[in-house]
């Protein structure tokens, strides 16, 4: 049984810089999530995909999207890298209902120079 | 707002002892639910153990156990029989039962460091 998958696992990127992220949810499921994680801190909620729309975005400016695929695979974009974007990007997965348990993947750690 | 407080920056146990990590939380929702995740080094967030808050038991996962105190809004969580692999971040989460809220809300973690 395939966990979360995210790709790649390391970016070092400089400011102003775009970014995308990869993440291949848990077989079986059909919810991404995107969390962002300080150093030092709880993760942070940005957004959740389901039916390839976003269904419930945190507080995160607009320089932050994302898509969902129709094999539930999804992508999330940064632009116009700052520097306090460096950090931990996780992605869950889940299924359907959005309140089952969200199971994450191995993240991608992004530096920004 | 949900808000989840974790009090312990950091914790020493004892290789095969039992270990309480403290979770206190706000919510103003009439249902929700409780996680814990822990976080090793590598950085990938493992589901732990859930408990609803109209869940009549305590939640229990193997050496995991969730002492649910809905009066108090606490969820600690107590591992048993620990061992040098629980060394690692844990982190406390609730979720709210509102019909457009799917997020997690975490708190700030816990360091468990079991020594041997």
């Amino acid at each position: 049984d395939a966990g979360v998958t995210q790709s790649p696992t390391h970016l070092i990127k400089t400011r102003g810089q775009q970014v995308t992220l990869r993440c291949s949810p848990k077989s079986g499921h059909d919810t991404v999530s995107w969390y962002q994680q300080a150093l030092g801190q709880g993760p942070q909620f940005i957004f959740q995909y389901y039916e390839e729309e976003e269904r419930q975005r945190g507080n995160f400016p607009d320089r932050f999207s994302g898509h969902q695929f129709p094999n539930y695979s999804s992508e999330l974009n940064v632009n116009a890298l700052l520097l306090g974007d460096s950090a931990l990007y996780l992605c869950a997965s889940s299924f359907r209902t959005g309140k089952a348990t969200q199971y994450f993947g191995p993240g991608t750690r992004l530096l920004v120079l | 707002a949900q808000k989840i407080t974790q009090t312990q920056p950091g914790m020493f146990v004892q290789e095969k002892e039992a270990v309480t990590l403290d979770c206190t939380y706000d919510t103003s929702d009439p249902s929700y639910g409780l996680f814990w995740y822990k976080q090793p080094s590598s950085g990938e967030m493992i589901f732990l153990i859930y408990q609803g808050s109209y869940d009549q038991q305590n939640a229990t996962e193997g050496r995991y156990s969730l002492n649910f105190q809905k009066a108090r809004k606490s969820a600690n969580l107590v591992i048993s029989a620990s061992q040098l692999g629980d060394s690692a971040m844990y982190f406390c989460a609730m979720r709210g039962a509102r019909s457009n809220d799917y997020k997690l809300s975490f708190g700030a973690g816990t360091t468990v460091t079991v020594r041997a």
